[in-house]
């Protein structure tokens, strides 16, 4: 089964500092890796788009990496702002697949 | 910015009843889905469509779901008879090319479904 697990489940970090998530997935014939950023009670926010070909990709403050080998994604944010606090979730596309795969999700939660 | 819109924000209904949710994908996008994410769970995978038709659907999405396009600009997600279990937060999303391409999916801002 296409599975796609995160960690750690939730993380509180102060603001200012720096953070990494991981992802490590099992879905297969892979196709690309998203990292989408959920407010509370909205709709996931694309961050980055990454194929098997790409090792890193940044937006900003956001840095996502992939090892298509190992099936692990990461996800570091750099200098935490309170506008941060959000669930980070793994996403994964197969290969001529129309859907995507959701992680569960980290919280992170940034505090002054 | 275009952005996907979704309406109603929240919907309360009785058991048994049914319900349709709206949403209104960006206008030059040709695939459009809806998930659901039940609180504290991930989002999953209802269904895909593309040239007005079901491109795909997840094992969640039985008889008792159907979605439409009715007008050129809605779809719409229809549950004919709604059960408790059905509470969820559902999004309509949409994107230019299939799920599989280096191309992103935009999501609306959800429906709260409450069934009573």
């Amino acid at each position: 089964k296409n599975q796609v697990e995160q960690s750690p489940q939730s993380l509180i970090i102060l603001e200012g500092k720096n953070c990494t998530l991981q992802c490590n997935y099992t879905v297969s014939p892979f196709s690309n890796l998203r990292w989408y950023k959920q407010d509370t009670g909205r709709g996931p926010v694309s961050l980055t788009i990454m194929t098997f070909s790409e090792n890193t990709k940044s937006n900003g403050r956001y840095t996502a990496t992939l090892d298509a080998d190992t099936k692990q994604s990461s996800l570091h944010i750099t200098a935490s702002q309170l506008s941060d606090s959000a669930s980070y979730i793994c996403v994964v596309s197969l290969f001529r697949d129309y859907k995507l795969s959701f992680g569960a999700g980290t919280t992170v939660t940034v505090r002054a | 910015e275009p952005e996907v819109t979704q309406t109603p924000s929240h919907q309360v209904t009785q058991m048994g009843q049914e319900v349709i949710l709206r949403c209104v994908p960006i206008s030059n996008h040709l695939y459009f889905y809806w998930y659901r994410q039940i609180l504290g769970q991930k989002v999953e995978f209802l269904v895909s469509f593309y040239n007005n038709e079901i491109s795909e659907k997840s094992e969640i999405f039985d008889d008792q779901f159907s979605v439409e396009r009715p007008d050129g600009s809605n779809f719409t997600l229809k549950i004919r008879s709604t059960k408790l279990e059905d509470s969820a937060m559902y999004f309509c999303a949409s994107s230019e090319e299939r799920g599989d391409s280096y191309n992103e999916q935009f999501f609306g801002p959800g429906t709260r479904l409450t069934v009573l």
